[in-house]
């Protein structure tokens, strides 16, 4: 079955600066891969995602960027807030419309004021 | 507030006993989702239903079942509960599983502890 890496486990950058996230899918067939911003006590909350088709999206401050050759995709995040300290997901769908997310081990990012 | 509402959002129990935790999806959402999160597996797809079917299994133990009922709530139930069942669980639900992946949006999660 499908699986996804994702690094590094923890992430401690200075506010202002930019922090990227990287993730390793196994199966070509995954067509979806979506990030999910987790706080304490929260749920997963969806912040942007990407379909195969397209191999850069970019919203405000975040971007994510899909190599499909190397099965990698990555998440970008610029000028970091404190608000930006959170949990960070990324999964990846093997089947499409069934939603199925196989999510990544999560990274830690701490926004140092 | 994503608009998944779970209930209970605590929940300790005995080893051995049995639990049902409640998912309402968003106001229109057909598919319900349930996961699984602990410190040592991540976040792990447990199941999914779709207007009431069962649609996809993950990594759901034989002692653990779920359904949709006809107003779209879903229940998660748990039984002979182990140590090792501790963890959050989360519903999530989303629109359609149509042909075009969809956007999934998570509930707040039940802690369930055993104790």
């Amino acid at each position: 079955g499908e699986n996804v890496e994702q690094h590094p486990s923890t992430l401690s950058v200075q506010e202002g600066d930019s922090a990227v996230i990287k993730c390793t899918y196994s199966d070509s067939a995954s067509n979806y891969f979506p990030w999910y911003k987790q706080e304490l006590g929260k749920g997963p909350q969806l912040i942007i995602d990407i379909r195969s088709n397209v191999g850069e999206k970019k919203d405000q401050r975040i971007a994510v960027t899909l190599n499909k050759t190397a099965k990698h995709f990555s998440l970008h995040i610029t000028e970091t807030q404190p608000e930006d300290s959170a949990v960070y997901f990324c999964a990846a769908s093997i089947r499409p419309g069934a939603q199925k997310l196989v999510f990544g081990q999560g990274t830690r990012l701490t926004i140092n004021p | 507030d994503s608009g998944v509402t779970q209930t209970p959002k605590h929940l300790i129990t005995a080893t051995g006993q049995r639990v049902t935790l409640r998912c309402s999806p968003r106001s229109g959402d057909l598919s319900v989702y349930w996961y699984q999160q602990s410190l040592d597996q991540g976040l792990q797809f447990l199941i999914q239903y779709y207007n009431g079917e069962e649609r996809a299994k993950g990594n759901i133990l034989e002692r653990f079942s779920a359904q949709q009922f006809p107003d779209l709530h879903s229940e998660l139930n748990l039984s002979s509960l182990e140590l090792g069942d501790s963890a959050l669980y989360f519903c999530a639900s989303s629109v359609t599983e149509g042909a075009v992946n969809t956007e999934a949006f998570f509930g707040q999660g039940t802690r369930l502890t055993v104790v």
